[in-house]
């Protein structure tokens, strides 16, 4: 079975420019959740989507959003891009059903720099 | 609000050594706890994945255990090998939430 993929791997962008990335998750898996990893930070929870519905946000402004498609696959955007937002971010699935705790499943990660 | 603390944060072992991570949770209300392993610049690997009503879970050389009472989980490397250097991180599943709050990591050494 394949992982988790992520693309782009790689992403430079300047600053106030807006950005979108994807993630396709474990075939069959239904829940995808975001997070962006700073040194500052650490790993910090974004967003969850399951059945292309939003069940949980975490405490980042509303430049951040996502979506979710009906083949569970899941975007993430960023407008107006600031300088802080260079991260890696990393999308992680999970079994059907999702929450209560199943075991998730990360991908490589898209590194974003903005400058 | 949940609060995950690792320590050390960072640790250098020399090889075949037997050694212990620690991890610190807050609130005891959770559903399980994971640790991962992470490689500099990569994603993370699930390692080990503990449910609330389980004490301890095992993979090879690798052994989580979990007391919910205490906020506590550990996990135990045996004969550590250099392949292992690498972030080790904990996370617990929060109840009522379908997000993992994770700890800083400890970052581990191994030295031939």
């Amino acid at each position: 079975k394949a992982g988790v993929t992520q693309t782009p791997r790689y992403l430079i962008k300047t600053r106030g420019q807006q950005v979108t990335l994807s993630c396709s998750p474990i075939s069959g898996h239904r829940s995808v959740s975001w997070y962006q990893q700073t040194p500052g930070q650490g790993l910090q929870f974004l967003f969850e989507y399951f059945s292309e519905t939003q069940r949980n946000k975490g405490n980042f402004p509303g430049r951040f959003s996502g979506r979710q498609f009906s083949n569970s696959r899941s975007e993430m955007n960023v407008s107006t891009l600031e300088l802080g937002d260079s991260a890696l971010y990393l999308c992680a699935s999970s079994p059907p059903g999702g929450g209560q705790g199943y075991e998730q499943y990360f991908g490589p990660g898209t590194r974003l720099t903005v400058t | 609000k949940q609060e995950v603390t690792q320590i050390p944060a960072a640790l250098s072992v020399p090889e075949g050594e037997n050694l212990v991570l620690n991890c610190s949770f807050t609130d005891s209300a959770i559903y399980n706890l994971q640790w991962f392993r992470q490689d500099p610049g990569k994603g993370l690997t699930s390692l080990l994945l503990i449910q609330s009503s389980q004490r301890e879970q095992t993979s090879g050389r690798l052994n989580a255990s979990l007391d919910k009472s205490s906020g506590r989980s550990t996990l135990y490397i045996a004969a550590s090998q250099p392949g292992d250097s690498a972030t080790y991180l904990c996370a617990v599943y929060i109840g009522g939430s379908e997000k993992l709050v994770f700890g800083k990591g400890t970052k581990l050494t191994v030295n031939p």
